[in-house]
């Protein structure tokens, strides 16, 4: 079955850097599309980035444009987010999710990795 | 960019009831809507998309209307394992905005 699972979460201070990462396995991760999400502590869902099956297309949320940086390597399925110039509000649970195939919609989703910036 | 509303914020319903939960977009997003559940602790899970149609897997208490900026989630019959936030997503274009959610409790 589908299995997502992030890694790469912790503790950084204001101003510093993280690379998040998500293996996947039981399905043809280049055939899809991925995306991140978040989710602040006791707080809703923000969708974050996605990046297309190829890697020619991402898209990002105002709130990290020019800050984070989606990627894949589809050899190795796996799905990265690097997040540079980390802001306390960006301490949240960040899941990887599965695109579905001709539609922006979240089918999958990892258990989550939790990011927590502060000094 | 389109906003994404939903009413109430949460809601306390008894096991039986039927429940209902609005979403409502800034601008019409067409029937590009989606509904997560998610329970304490747990991933979200795709409940319905094109606004109506139930994921697989989804009990059948579990439906979807709504087109153009009003969409609703009923619940016809509520169930204990129903308690749970649930999101709206509009998916027309980017970004892919989430409602703020909708607690439900027993």
């Amino acid at each position: 079955q589908v299995q997502l699972v992030e890694s790469g979460g912790g503790l950084v201070k204001p101003g510093g850097s993280l690379r998040l990462s998500c293996a996947a396995s039981g399905f043809t991760f280049s055939d899809h599309y991925m995306s991140w999400i978040r989710q602040a502590p006791g707080k809703g869902l923000e969708w974050v980035s996605y990046i297309s099956s190829s890697s020619r297309n991402t898209d990002y949320a105002d709130s990290v444009k020019g800050r984070f940086t989606i990627s894949r390597d589809n050899a190795k399925n796996s799905l990265y987010l690097q997040m540079n110039s980390l802001r306390a509000e960006d301490t949240a649970v960040y899941y990887c999710a599965r695109v579905i195939v001709g539609a922006t919609l979240f089918d999958s989703w990892g258990q989550g990795t939790l990011v927590a910036v502060s000094s | 960019d389109i906003q994404m509303t939903q009413s109430p914020s949460s809601l306390s319903a008894s096991v039986g009831d039927r429940v209902t939960i609005t979403c409502r977009a800034s601008q019409g997003i067409s029937n590009y809507l989606a509904w997560y559940q998610q329970k304490p602790g747990k991933v979200p899970k795709l409940l319905i998309y094109a606004a109506s149609t139930l994921q697989s897997g989804v009990p059948s208490r579990f439906s979807g209307s709504g087109s153009g900026t009003d969409f609703t989630l009923t619940i016809s019959s509520l169930q204990p394992e129903d308690v749970a936030t649930y999101y709206c997503q509009k998916y027309n274009s980017g970004p892919f905005t989430f409602g703020p959610g909708t607690k439900v409790d027993i």
